[in-house]
């Protein structure tokens, strides 16, 4: 089967650096993705990892080890704004997305 | 540009009611389409998923079905619904994008059964 872990949930202030994990375990591993969710609204794509290492996209960046079926979404300069679940996912081929059961991230000030 | 839709917003009905939430897609042909589920603070269940006009895949047994009468419309139906249907249903499609597929989200419908 497939299955994502994530903590649940995490706590920041703002202006700090936070890094949500992601541990999967899955068949035909395609690459990990990222998607963040405000509360009430969809969630909207964040970031791909297809191949290992580090992707940045201005104050967000994903890693990804396949070795260790384990990556991460780090966010930088936090601001109240980035308050919002975030969910890593595996894109399985030709069909599927399998969903991490999110966290939840709360920024203070 | 490719767009999603997806209605009503928000839907109170009561238990034993019927339902049907449609889901339309612009901007691509043959998507792949996804029903999900999440329900309060948790994360997002796949319900059905589609590759093609009638073809539908189910993820787990519920009291809901899926239909795809049109290459870019995806609707989600139950003929009556049970308390525990209540959560917030996401339609999606796969969006390819340089490689790798991106789940493309619709607003979301949020629905009550009272």
């Amino acid at each position: 089967g497939q299955s994502l872990e994530q903590p649940s949930e995490v706590t920041a202030v703002e202006g700090a650096i936070v890094q949500i994990n992601c541990t999967y375990q899955t068949s035909g591993f395609y690459g990990l993705s990222w998607y963040q969710q405000h509360d009430g609204g969809a969630p909207t794509f964040l970031s791909y990892n297809g191949l290992d290492g580090l992707e940045e996209t201005g104050r967000f960046s994903s890693f990804l080890s396949r070795s260790d079926s384990y990556g991460y979404l780090l966010l930088q300069e936090l601001q109240m704004k980035d308050s919002a679940s975030y969910f890593c996912a595996v894109p399985l081929y030709g069909q599927n997305f399998v969903f991490g059961p999110g966290t939840r991230l709360s920024v203070l000030p | 540009s490719q767009t999603i839709h997806q209605w009503p917003a928000t839907l109170v009905q009561p238990v034993g009611s019927p339902l049907s939430l449609e889901c339309t897609v612009e901007g691509t042909s043959n998507p792949n389409l996804y029903w999900y589920r999440q329900a309060a603070g948790r994360g997002l269940q796949l319900l059905f998923y589609s590759v093609g006009i009638g073809q539908i895949s189910s993820e787990v047994p519920q009291n809901l079905s899926a239909s795809r009468p049109q290459d870019r419309q995806f609707i989600l139906s139950s003929k009556k619904l049970l308390l525990s249907d209540s959560g917030f249903y996401l339609c999606a499609w796969g969006l390819r994008l340089g490689g790798h597929t991106e789940a493309f989200f619709g607003q979301g419908t949020r629905l009550t059964v009272v």
